[in-house]
């Protein structure tokens, strides 16, 4: 079992729709969370961290379940410019190790 | 400005012919780290340094080596690249952990090299 594992997708999606990315982790002891989005061919860029009470940006909100062992990322009101990869990061126990899910592809279409 | 570098952006080489992938950042970071990306198997840490003369193995290290003299500058060294080398390279750097815990902060990445071995 992969430590950090994504559905792949690809997710498509109108516009304006809510959709929702979950992550699940197979380390309990895992202590930091964060979400990152890729366009094609370039680099991840940090989206969102991931807190125990969970946080909201704008359109985009994040939740840790630690019970259950996944975080999750919700998206409103879906733009065009939401079309992206994106990548969960879990399984830091602390130092620098750090495990990337595969991500999930979304496609949002006008 | 704020940065990761990365050198060469492209390189296409030969089997078994030595290479270095540079990789410099401007923010003072303690931590960097190599990542290299393959179609459906996402990022994968190589290497990671968590200051000068610091470094770690990370989940694929096999093939590669790293060193960390000065702390702007985190190399990757390929001594004699093979094929199943060929992929996307990420280098990447962030803050220490914030005090008191062990918790990293986000990582910024650099643009990212694409590595063909033939």
């Amino acid at each position: 079992r992969k430590e950090v594992e994504q559905d792949p997708g690809p997710f498509n999606v109108p516009e304006g729709a809510t959709v929702a990315f979950n992550c699940t982790y197979s380390n309990s002891a895992s202590q930091s969370f964060f979400w990152y989005r890729q366009d094609c061919r370039k680099e991840p860029k940090l989206l969102m961290s991931v807190y125990s009470s969970g946080n909201e940006d704008g359109r985009f909100t994040a939740q840790l379940n630690r019970a259950s062992q996944y975080i999750s990322l919700l998206i409103r009101d879906s733009k065009l410019s939401d079309s992206a990869t994106y990548l969960c990061v879990g399984g830091n126990t602390g130092g620098f190790k750090t495990i990337f899910g595969a991500g999930t592809r979304l496609f949002v279409k006008a | 400005e704020a940065q990761v570098t990365q050198n060469p952006r492209y390189l296409i080489t030969v089997t078994g012919k030595k290479l270095t992938v540079t990789c410099s950042q401007n923010m003072n970071h303690e931590y960097m780290s190599w990542y290299r990306q393959d179609p459906g198997l996402g990022l994968r840490q190589i290497y990671y340094s968590m200051n000068v003369e610091v470094t770690d193995k990370g989940d694929v290290p096999e093939g590669y080596k790293v060193s960390r003299k000065e702390k702007r500058n985190f190399p990757l060294i390929l001594e004699s690249p093979s094929p199943n080398q060929t992929s996307l390279y990420f280098c990447a750097s962030s803050l220490g952990p914030a005090q008191g815990t062990s918790r990293p902060y986000e990582q910024y990445f650099g643009p990212g090299t694409r590595l063909t071995v033939t």
